[in-house]
């Protein structure tokens, strides 16, 4: 099975911090993906990478940032922390659409509260 | 750009009976695929079941089935002998032909009531 792995469950951090959103997967995946999940907004996207250093913006970039410096790790940036960031962040991640319908695989999710 | 819309935000039914989720969307892209996830509360999204656009057999997963009209770009969700660990919120979810873009719908809070 694969295995999508964020690093905390629940964070709490305070206005202007820097903050960072770790993602692991097990399955050499090429696709990963960044998401924050808010009641009645489903889930929007914030970015995602097809490749190792490449990412493309999603629908709500701004505030963020990412990194992939490794197939299996993208990592999301808050880079000023701000309280309308308080969220849960769900990591995915995914095979192109080579390897056939491939769902997306999600991680447990970060509830993170901005003080 | 694509669209999923999910007009039913909470929706109940009673153990061991039937309910629908509906799931309307909106593309102009001929090739696709479709998806619900289901999300336990405090628990992990998963994949329920998934439908090939170019496929025009609904698919089926044990008491989960869809009815995917690709014309009227609907594609609801079926639970049959609905039980209480099916209490969720389900997100309809459209990938595009790529596999790069995922569009999730607002989703839909089901509730099973003993």
């Amino acid at each position: 099975d694969v295995k999508v792995t964020q690093s905390s469950r629940y964070l709490v951090k305070r206005t202007g911090e820097k903050v960072f959103l770790e993602c692991v997967q097990d399955m050499d995946h090429e696709n990963m993906f960044w998401y924050r999940q808010d009641p009645g907004l489903g889930l929007r996207l914030i970015y995602f990478s097809y490749d190792v250093k490449m990412k493309e913006k999603g629908d709500i970039p701004e505030g963020y940032s990412v990194s992939r410096e490794k197939k299996e790790r993208f990592s999301l940036i808050l880079e000023s922390a701000s309280t309308n960031q308080t969220s849960m962040y769900l990591c995915a991640s995914t095979q192109p659409r080579t390897e056939a319908n491939q769902p997306q695989h999600f991680g447990d999710g970060t509830r993170l509260s901005i003080l | 750009a694509q669209t999923v819309t999910q007009s039913q935000p909470e929706m109940s039914v009673q153990e061991a009976e039937t309910v629908t989720l509906s799931c309307t969307y909106d593309t102009s892209e001929n090739n696709y695929y479709l998806f619900w996830y289901k999300q336990p509360p405090s628990r992990q999204m998963i994949l329920v079941i998934r439908q090939e656009a170019y496929k025009q057999q609904n698919a089926t997963e044990n008491r989960f089935s869809v009815n995917f009209q690709k014309a009227a770009k609907s594609f609801s969700l079926k639970i049959s002998d609905s039980q209480l660990g099916d209490t969720a919120m389900y997100f309809c979810a459209f990938m595009t032909n790529t596999g790069n873009q995922f569009y999730f719908g607002t989703g839909t809070s089901l509730t099973v009531i003993p």
